[in-house]
């Protein structure tokens, strides 16, 4: 069964901490995405990795940044927390497919994270 | 870059009545269009998706329709129940990007 991880389901930071959101998937996907989900929002992407230490910008990438050292971890990084990254945050991997192939992209459960 | 567009934000229907929700993307080259629906305190898992190249996919009481002239796409959901109450997210992916662009999404109450 497929299955992606993320370490914390709930997360209370101060502003300023460091903090790391960890996700790991077992499916030996190339792909995996961080996305923060706010109400009226949708799901907006912060940051992507298409394989090992590869790393692009999505949406919103201001006041993250991301570490992918083995394939199957994604780490989304706060350098310093503001209460306006309180939110829920969720990872998500898939399989690298050329056009045309069936290219399912699994989800996290996701972490709500509050700054106070 | 693409973007996509969803409505309603919310819709309420009785069951057994349909359910429509409607989304716009602005990339022609978008080729991929996946539907994923997120249960309360759950995570989005998909449920159904549509390529370019198809015009009507159906699957049980839940289908998918796309226009490509017009650069929009539709969930339909008939017979509703109310194990359908969830948030419904539709997207978009443009040729073979990585990303996909979400909406905003939709929230569904399906009342007794």
């Amino acid at each position: 069964d497929v299955k992606v991880t993320q370490s914390s389901r709930y997360l209370v930071k101060r502003t300023g901490e460091k903090v790391f959101l960890e996700c790991v998937q077992d499916m030996d996907h190339e792909n995996m995405f961080w996305y923060r989900q706010d109400p009226g929002l949708g799901l907006r992407l912060i940051y992507f990795s298409y394989d090992v230490k590869m790393k692009e910008k999505g949406d919103i990438p201001e006041g993250y940044s991301v570490s992918r050292e083995k394939k199957e971890r994604f780490s989304l990084i706060l350098e310093s927390a503001s209460t306006n990254q309180t939110s829920m945050y969720l990872c998500a991997s898939r399989r690298y497919r050329l056009a045309g192939g069936k290219n399912i992209q699994y989800f996290g459960a996701g972490t709500r994270l509050s700054v106070l | 870059g693409e973007n996509v567009e969803q409505h309603p934000s919310t819709l309420s229907v009785q069951e057994g009545d349909s359910a429509v929700i409607k989304c716009t993307y602005s990339d022609s080259a978008s080729n991929y269009f996946p539907w994923y629906k997120q249960e309360l305190g759950k995570r989005p898992q998909l449920i159904i998706d549509i390529r370019s190249n198809v015009g009507e996919k159906k699957d049980q009481r839940i289908a998918v329709t796309l226009n490509k002239t017009a650069k929009h796409f539709s969930l339909h959901i008939t017979e509703t129940q109310p194990e359908d109450s969830a948030v419904y997210f539709c997207a978009a992916r443009t040729g073979t990007a990585s990303k996909l662009t979400f909406g905003t999404g939709t929230r569904l109450q399906v009342t007794l």
